[in-house]
């Protein structure tokens, strides 16, 4: 119940196109859905967040789309661009008086030029 | 302001010892929360302290501690050093509260031979 999957564990597309990401969760007491984005030998760094009130949140060419009911939420990356190339992390956090915060497992993007 | 730092950035330990790791988060958060990250397991939510009290733990033995003090810097400490801990050791700090966006710092590489 604590799991959150995600989908596909690594991408290649071409530059300028659009790159999909799919996360789901099980446990409806997660409230924030961040993405993070790392590069080897870095630390995971916020990209973009969204609320369960909210079904889409865009940030530049970055898209959170969110399906509460499926329990399932996506990253848009629209035109994608070679230093898009990384890896992208979807987690869900809870705050059930401390925070928790678990991660899927990460896809490899790589932006061909 | 300045991000999360993390001492040592690496760090080679022999099975059996015990090694401590220092995160000093953004000025101004209270939360700090500490992950460990492999290709295997891939992040993996280890415990959260806010105002020098862990509100939350994940599922690692008790070889794996930690504390904050006062100026909100964490420690972890992992006693009698086992080889599956070779990892990146990751700490996130937050402002708290219900603020949940977590920023990372770059990591402690610890090996152990």
């Amino acid at each position: 119940q604590q799991q959150v999957k995600q989908s596909p564990q690594s991408l290649i597309v071409q530059k300028g196109g659009i790159s999909i990401i799919n996360c789901a969760y099980e446990n409806t007491a997660f409230d924030y859905f961040p993405w993070y984005q790392q590069f080897p030998g870095k630390g995971p760094a916020l990209l973009i967040a969204i609320r369960p009130d909210v079904s889409e949140k865009k940030e530049g060419r970055f898209t959170i789309s969110f399906n509460k009911s499926a329990k399932q939420f996506s990253l848009h990356i629209m035109d994608s661009q070679p230093g898009d190339s990384a890896t992208y992390f979807c987690a869900a956090s809870e705050n059930t008086g401390g925070f928790k915060t678990i991660f899927g497992a990460g896809t490899r993007l790589f932006v061909k030029a | 302001k300045a991000g999360v730092t993390q001492t040592p950035r690496y760090l080679i330990k022999t099975r059996g010892q015990q090694v401590t790791l220092s995160c000093s988060p953004i000025s101004g958060h209270r939360s700090v929360s500490w992950y460990q990250q492999t290709p295997g397991q891939g992040l993996q939510f280890l415990f959260e302290y806010f105002s020098e009290t862990q509100r939350n733990k994940g599922n690692f033995p008790g070889r794996f501690s930690g504390r904050q003090f006062s100026n909100s810097r964490s420690e972890m400490n992992v006693s009698t050093l086992e080889l599956g801990d070779s990892a990146l050791y990751l700490c996130a700090s937050s402002l708290g509260g219900s603020a949940y966006e977590q920023y990372f710092g770059p990591g402690t590489r610890l090996t152990v031979t």
